[in-house]
């Protein structure tokens, strides 16, 4: 099983912040990588697809980069909607497969 | 408008059975892969089942196999989750998702609301 792992487990961060959060794969998933938000009690939401693709309706804000085990997810200037859990998924499985990275819970500071 | 909408969860002794129902409007169902994911209480995401459009491909993670059963009927626009068997550690929210494939690659774009199933005596 493919093992996914984010860091940092929670962040606290400001308004106006650069914040990026780290997803590691225990093995190569090339670029078969997913980003999530999800605000208590809600659903996920898809952010970002194929490592660095924006989901249609997602502000350009968020990006997402990188490729093989090492992924980010960078928010370029945190605004007060954005505090909320943030979860990777690898879709390289097959079959279909998938597993989630633990979480990165960011907080105001 | 999309709308994923499950129903179904609910308090269950274990060894217990449940039968969730997930209703899919907005889009053409029967077009669609879908997933069953589940969030224990303060957890995070645990991916359950996937079924294939046409119902003919399914799978199962290993912590459900032989207890849970996924299936779909494409004519009322609906998904279903068959779980018996059920133990405490199945305690959570489960949540249908609508599989999209972009760039060659895939994920969930549209989730329903979740419904939640505890097991406990």
């Amino acid at each position: 099983d493919i093992q996914m792992t984010q860091s940092p487990s929670s962040l606290s961060a400001s308004v106006g912040d650069r914040v990026t959060i780290t997803c590691r794969a225990s093995q190569s998933i090339s670029s078969y990588l997913n980003w999530y938000q999800q605000k208590p009690g809600k659903a996920p939401k898809l952010l970002i697809y194929a490592a660095s693709s924006l989901q249609s309706g997602v502000p350009s804000r968020f990006s997402g980069s990188g490729s093989g085990t090492d992924f980010t997810l960078t928010i370029s200037s945190l605004q007060p909607e954005d505090f909320a859990t943030y979860y990777c998924q690898q879709s390289y499985s097959t079959p279909p497969e998938t597993t989630f990275g633990q979480g990165t819970r960011l907080e105001i500071k | 408008e999309v709308q994923l909408v499950e129903s179904g969860g609910g308090l269950v002794q274990p060894g217990g059975s449940l039968r969730l129902s997930c209703a899919a409007s907005g889009f053409t169902f029967s077009s669609y892969e879908m997933n069953w994911v589940r969030q224990a209480p303060g957890k995070g995401l645990e991916w359950v089942s996937y079924i294939s459009s046409s119902g003919s491909t399914i799978y199962y993670a290993d912590s459900v196999k032989g207890r849970f059963t996924i299936s779909r009927d494409n004519a009322k626009n609906s998904l279903y989750l068959q779980m018996n068997s059920l133990r405490a550690e199945d305690t959570a929210v489960y949540y249908c998702a609508r599989v999209t494939v972009q760039l060659e690659r895939w994920a969930l774009d549209y989730w329903g609301q979740g419904t939640l199933v505890t097991v406990s005596s």
